[in-house]
C-alpha cells in the first residue's frame, strides 16, 4: 500500500495561487492520486484524482510528477472557503481510502 | 452530480441503547461502501468495509459486534452502534466509490455526529 506524506499545515492569501505537495514514492504503476478535502464537521468532498498526466477540473489541477512518486494540487486562486483539510490519497484495493492527517490549509483575507 | 446521503445527521443517545446510522448512494448503486469515525482534532479512521450481498470486512481493532454493518441494497448501507457508551461519542461517516478500482471518485455523507449520555 503506498503511504503519502503532505506537510502538517500551509498557509496562503486570498486571490492567490495555492500548491500543496505530496509525497508517494511507493507508488505503483497503476495505482491513481487521489486529493479530497474536508470543512469542518462535514464529510469530505472530492478533488481531484489522476494516474499520469496532469489532471484540471472545475475546482484544482493535479500535476502529477513523471516518475510519479509525487504529486501537486494547485488550487489557482485560493478563496475564504478553500479553507479546509487536505487530503492526497492512494486508494487501496477496491477504492479503499485510507486517511493520513492531511494538510491543514488556511486562507487569509 | 452523484450524491450519498447520511441520516441523521445527528444523534443523541443514552448509554445502552442502540443507534442505527444510515447511508443511501441517491443516483448510482454502490456494491461497496465504507465507514468512518472521526474524533475531534484527528482524521479519519476506516471501519470497516461494508459489502452488498455479504458480510462487512472490519478494520484491524474494530469490535464488529459492536458496530453491525448491514449492506442490504445496492443503495443502502447501516451501521448499528450497538449498546452505545460515551467513549463511542464521535463523528461517523460514510463514503461510496461511484465504481472501478482507484480510478473513480469516493463521494462522502454529510456525517452523523454521535453523542452518547
Amino acid at each position: 500500500d503506498a503511504k503519502t506524506t503532505q506537510p502538517n499545515s500551509m498557509e496562503s492569501n486570498e486571490e492567490e495561487p495555492v500548491h500543496l505537495p505530496c509525497n508517494h514514492s511507493t507508488i505503483s504503476g497503476t495505482d491513481y492520486i487521489h486529493w479530497y478535502r474536508q470543512l469542518p464537521s462535514q464529510g469530505p468532498e472530492y478533488v481531484i484524482h489522476g494516474l499520469t498526466s496532469n489532471v484540471n477540473n472545475r475546482m484544482a489541477s493535479l500535476a502529477i510528477a513523471e516518475d510519479r512518486k509525487s504529486s501537486t494540487l494547485i488550487l489557482h486562486r485560493a478563496t475564504l472557503r478553500d479553507a479546509a483539510v487536505y487530503y492526497c490519497i492512494v486508494p487501496v484495493g477496491y477504492n479503499k481510502l485510507i486517511f493520513g492527517a492531511g494538510t491543514r490549509l488556511a486562507v487569509h483575507p | 452530480g452523484a450524491v450519498v446521503s447520511q441520516h441523521p445527521s445527528w444523534v443523541i443517545c443514552k448509554s445502552g441503547t442502540s443507534v442505527k446510522i444510515e447511508c443511501r448512494s441517491l443516483d448510482f448503486q454502490a456494491t461497496t461502501m465504507f465507514w468512518y469515525r472521526q474524533f475531534p482534532k484527528q482524521s479519519l479512521m476506516l471501519m470497516a468495509t461494508s459489502n452488498e450481498g455479504s458480510k462487512a470486512t472490519y478494520e484491524q481493532g474494530v469490535e464488529k459486534d459492536k458496530f453491525l454493518i448491514n449492506h442490504a441494497s445496492l443503495t443502502l448501507s447501516t451501521l448499528t452502534v450497538t449498546s452505545a457508551h460515551p467513549e463511542d461519542s464521535s463523528f461517523y461517516i460514510c463514503s461510496a466509490p461511484r465504481g472501478g478500482q482507484g480510478n473513480t471518485e469516493a463521494f462522502f455523507g454529510q456525517g452523523t455526529r454521535l453523542t452518547v449520555v
